[in-house]
């Protein structure tokens, strides 16, 4: 089974700077076979980014996803309150299809 | 736009079969790979498993063979079937959508969602 660890635990941050989240694979996904969710209090988690760097319909081009094989970014470069929330990553090269223990991105 | 609706009960008791339904509203359930997510109170994500519209399904080992998720394709639901719960079963369980390319289910990444239902295991 492949584990994610994603670093930070929690960020604290200020509206209109740039936040940097972390997502290690404890073995290669297999190329970009990698996803990012965003979960807010009480809400089910949205898709942000799949295949490492796509953005999903409807996300902001100020997120941006990178990475391949066992290191994986996700950047915000310009933080807006709105995304203060948990953020999970996802690896679907192999089965099972985990997730990361997630990073809380607080307003600082 | 496609919506999905988890239904089922929100008490199960230990020992017994945690069963939940997805309902596919406004899109067609063929193509696609229909998955179950659970997370506990307070924790993180956890893949249960997925079954594609033709019926071929993939799960979470650590399950140990607990798990069964079929499909309804003229209903438009799939359903999930977890054997003797436990207490470790309480969580908030998600139904989501992904489409695949090139052999891989996930490629487009878990897509649409639902609300999540909770359910909680005890007697």
């Amino acid at each position: 089974e492949i584990v994610l660890t994603q670093s930070p635990g929690t960020l604290s941050l200020s509206p209109g700077e740039r936040a940097t989240l972390s997502c290690r694979a404890s073995q290669s996904v297999g190329g970009t076979s990698l996803a990012w969710y965003q979960q807010k209090p009480g809400q089910a988690p949205r898709l942000l980014i799949y295949a490492a760097s796509n953005r999903a319909t409807g996300v902001p081009d100020r997120l941006s996803g990178s990475g391949s094989g066992t290191d994986f970014t996700l950047t915000i470069s310009r933080l807006e309150p709105e995304d203060f929330a948990v953020y999970y990553c996802q690896q679907y090269g192999s089965s099972p299809y985990t997730f990361g223990q997630g990073t809380k991105l607080e307003i600082k | 736009q496609v919506q999905l609706q988890e239904s089922g009960p929100g008490l199960v008791k230990p020992s017994e079969t945690l069963s939940l339904t997805c309902t596919v509203s406004g899109g067609s359930i063929t193509s696609y790979f229909w998955s179950w997510i659970r997370q506990p109170p307070g924790k993180g994500l956890e893949w249960i498993g997925y079954v594609y519209y033709s019926g071929s399904t993939k799960y979470n080992p650590s399950l140990k063979g607990l798990v069964s998720i079929s499909v309804d394709t003229p209903k438009n639901q799939f359903s999930l079937k977890l054997h003797s719960a436990t207490a470790a079963d309480t969580a908030v369980y998600y139904c989501a959508r992904s489409r695949g390319h090139t052999s891989v289910p996930y490629y487009y990444g878990l897509d649409v969602w639902g609300q999540g239902i909770g359910v909680t295991v005890s007697s």
